[in-house]
């Protein structure tokens, strides 16, 4: 199974919006609302962000949100702020009952 | 509050096998509804997904690590364990041990991840 692919980094300044992009095929992302964004700040374990597409578990941000269209899903992030700079990866189930991972995406809040 | 806890050797020698075990505090691993994975970043790359088990004894793996690698879980422990086989430098990664939620088809709670290293 192939990677999903992700920008390597993005920016913003605070308060700006950004969006990352999560793209695979039609045996993972475009097969299934079953798309989770995980945050990672090195020497941490990964938090959950977003699962099934565009929820939201308990206590997470509404600054995150996700959507999809196609093979493409998306994790935006409004109102940056300084703690929202970290890696953040995508993570889709797949036709083979097998979940695969993006490259992760490096966000720097300028 | 759940808490997952990685253990094991941090330095393999090339061809041996990899053992690592996940302990879990604050949920039973008997629990329906979750299952229990592993997952590895090698250093500046990505996360690899290696593969999870159910509890009733059901698992998948990666198609690429598939031949190598087991995942067991000990409910008397509240522990889950994955072994490599005949690892070489490229089995060089942080592994995490984390539980997936069946009803979010997601991961929501993770270890802070062990780095296991493979050299002579």
């Amino acid at each position: 199974q192939s990677a999903l692919t992700q920008p390597a980094s993005v920016s913003g300044s605070p308060g700006q919006s950004i969006a990352i992009s999560c793209t695979g095929t039609s045996s993972d992302v475009g097969g299934y609302n079953y798309v989770s964004w995980y945050q990672h700040h090195p020497g941490k374990a990964p938090k959950l962000m977003i699962y099934d597409v565009s929820e939201r578990p308990s206590g997470v941000s509404d600054r995150f949100s996700g959507s999809k269209s196609g093979n493409t899903a998306s994790l935006t992030i409004s109102g940056l702020q300084a703690e929202d700079e970290a890696d953040y990866y995508c993570s889709s189930y797949t036709s083979s009952s097998t979940w695969v991972f993006g490259g992760g995406t490096k966000l720097t809040v300028l | 509050q759940v808490q997952l806890q990685e253990s094991g050797p941090g330095l393999v020698k090339p061809s041996q096998t990899l053992s690592l075990t996940c302990t879990v505090s604050g949920a039973s691993i008997s629990s329906g509804g979750y299952y229990w994975s592993w997952i590895r970043q090698p250093a500046g790359k990505g996360l690899e997904w290696i593969g999870r088990m159910y509890t009733s004894g059901s698992s998948n793996y990666n198609p690429s690590l598939k031949s190598r690698v087991t995942i067991s879980v000990d409910t008397s422990k509240n522990q889950f364990s994955l072994k490599v086989n005949s690892v070489t430098a490229a089995d060089t990664a942080i592994y995490y041990c984390a539980r997936g939620y069946y009803d979010w088809s997601s991961y929501d709670y993770w270890g802070q991840g062990a780095l296991v290293t493979v050299s002579a």
